[in-house]
């Protein structure tokens, strides 16, 4: 069936340095794929989103093209602020036609950024 | 405002209490969901509503009930709480149909304990 892996947590990085979050998926057909945002405490907010092979998702200063070679969208951003600390889910959702519409994610990954 | 509500944001109850966690959202979806999040598992499926008056079990069924006579609500109900049942809820709705980019919007979550 249809997963999503991504990389284990937590990642604690130190203010303005690079982040990448690895996720890669396998999934039937041509799925859309999503990066969602979970603040402490709060509910899961979409970050970005892309819908096809190559296109490049982009919100906030993080970005994440949809890889079909490689099956992958991770997801990069060049100088990470203490306010980006949260929870980030990798998910995908596949055709409508047929499918449950349902999301299917990734276990999440814990980023902790330090002043 | 588009949103997605969730009633009641915490929740403490007593084994074999019936209890309704109300969701509701302003934006015509065709598409609702709930959610159960929990440490090391994710988020996992419990129900989904294609539209009113369809529902269908998700990945983690047991123990719960939904209805959806009305497009904006889509309430959860567990007749009979076990322990087994604390967790954060999330409820989600989405557009529907070929124009979609299936993307979900979360509620702010409920969290349910279960004595």
């Amino acid at each position: 069936g249809d997963s999503v892996t991504q990389m284990e947590g937590p990642v604690t990085l130190s203010e303005e340095a690079f982040l990448t979050i690895n996720c890669t998926y396998t999934a039937t057909g041509y799925p859309s794929l999503f990066w969602y945002v979970q603040y402490p405490g709060e509910g899961l907010q979409l970050l970005l989103k892309a819908t096809k092979a190559d296109d490049k998702g982009s919100n906030k200063g993080f970005e994440a093209t949809y890889r079909k070679e490689t099956t992958s969208f991770h997801l990069e951003k060049g100088s990470v602020q203490v306010s980006d600390s949260a929870v980030y889910f990798c998910a995908l959702s596949g055709i409508w036609s047929g499918n449950t519409g349902k999301l299917i994610f990734g276990q999440g990954t814990t980023l902790q950024v330090k002043p | 405002e588009a949103q997605v509500t969730q009633n009641p944001r915490y929740l403490i109850t007593v084994t074999g209490k019936k209890l309704t966690v109300t969701c509701s959202q302003n934006m015509n979806h065709e598409y609702m969901s709930w959610y159960r999040q929990d440490p090391g598992l994710g988020l996992r499926q419990i129900y989904y509503s294609m539209n009113v008056e369809v529902t269908d079990k998700g990945d983690v069924p047991e123990g719960y009930k939904v209805s959806r006579k009305e497009k904006r609500n889509f309430p959860l109900i567990l007749e009979s709480p076990s322990p087994n049942q604390t967790s954060l809820y999330f409820c989600a709705s989405s557009a529907s149909g070929q124009e979609s980019s299936y993307e979900q919007y979360f509620g702010p979550g409920t969290r349910l304990t279960v004595t």
